[in-house]
């Protein structure tokens, strides 16, 4: 499975966009990009996946680079509840192993 | 919008003792997962379950462990007999079958805290 580097945290102020970097240079053809969070004490909640083109839901986008190796999870309104671990996950397509591999993620301070 | 339940949210245990967490995966997926994160690290996988058998197990997953869906609705991760270091926050996770040829993300509940006294 592709590796994924993020940064150890960031912040962002209330009412702005927080946007979440995630790197992948060894992804492969057929492996999605997938975004979950963890509120404190709390199980993983899934946010967004993609595999090349870029995805938007009711939660937040995700804007994945032509190269595939680079992707952004984007919160357009950050309020304090999105306080949370960011994890970005790289998993292969079905058929192949389901488990999804959790690094340490970034932690994202909203700020009021 | 349907979810993952578990119970118990807190289980107290004596080491060596047989622990049961239980867990109601959403009604119509297929795939069920237990994952666990001891304080301060990382979320790692245990094992997945599909047409009643272990499809993937880790490393941490030994004879100790086991894994049952014992009816329509639950599933369950046995620990036979506890030790300190199993204690962790257990998650259980499910997911619908693919549709379309796309890609079905897992889904979470809030997990069970195990402690080993």
């Amino acid at each position: 499975d592709a590796k994924t580097t993020q940064p150890t945290s960031m912040d962002c102020a209330e009412g702005r966009a927080a946007n979440l970097p995630c790197n992948h240079s060894t992804i492969s053809g057929n492996e999605y990009v997938y975004w979950y969070r963890q509120i404190h004490s709390q199980g993983p909640q899934y946010i967004i996946h993609g595999l090349k083109n870029n995805e938007t839901n009711e939660m937040a986008s995700l804007i994945i680079t032509e190269d595939r190796k680079s992707s952004t999870l984007i919160l357009p309104h950050a309020t304090l509840r999105d306080t949370a671990v960011y994890y970005c996950i790289v998993r292969p397509r079905p058929g192949a192993t389901n488990k999804l591999i959790f690094g340490t993620g970034t932690l994202l301070a909203v700020q009021p | 919008e349907p979810e993952v339940t578990q119970t118990p949210s807190h289980q107290v245990t004596q080491m060596g003792q047989e622990v049961i967490l239980r867990c109601v995966p959403i009604s119509n997926h297929l795939y069920f997962y237990w994952y666990r994160q001891i304080l301060g690290q990382k979320v790692e996988f245990l094992v997945s379950f599909y047409n009643n058998e272990i499809s993937e197990k880790s490393e941490i997953f030994d004879d100790q462990f086991s894994v049952e869906r014992p009816d329509g609705s639950n599933f369950t991760l046995k620990i036979r007999s506890t030790k300190l270091e199993d204690s962790a926050m257990y998650f259980c996770a499910s997911r619908r079958a693919p549709a379309g040829g796309g890609n079905q993300p897992q889904h979470f509940g809030d997990g069970t805290r195990l402690s080993i006294l």
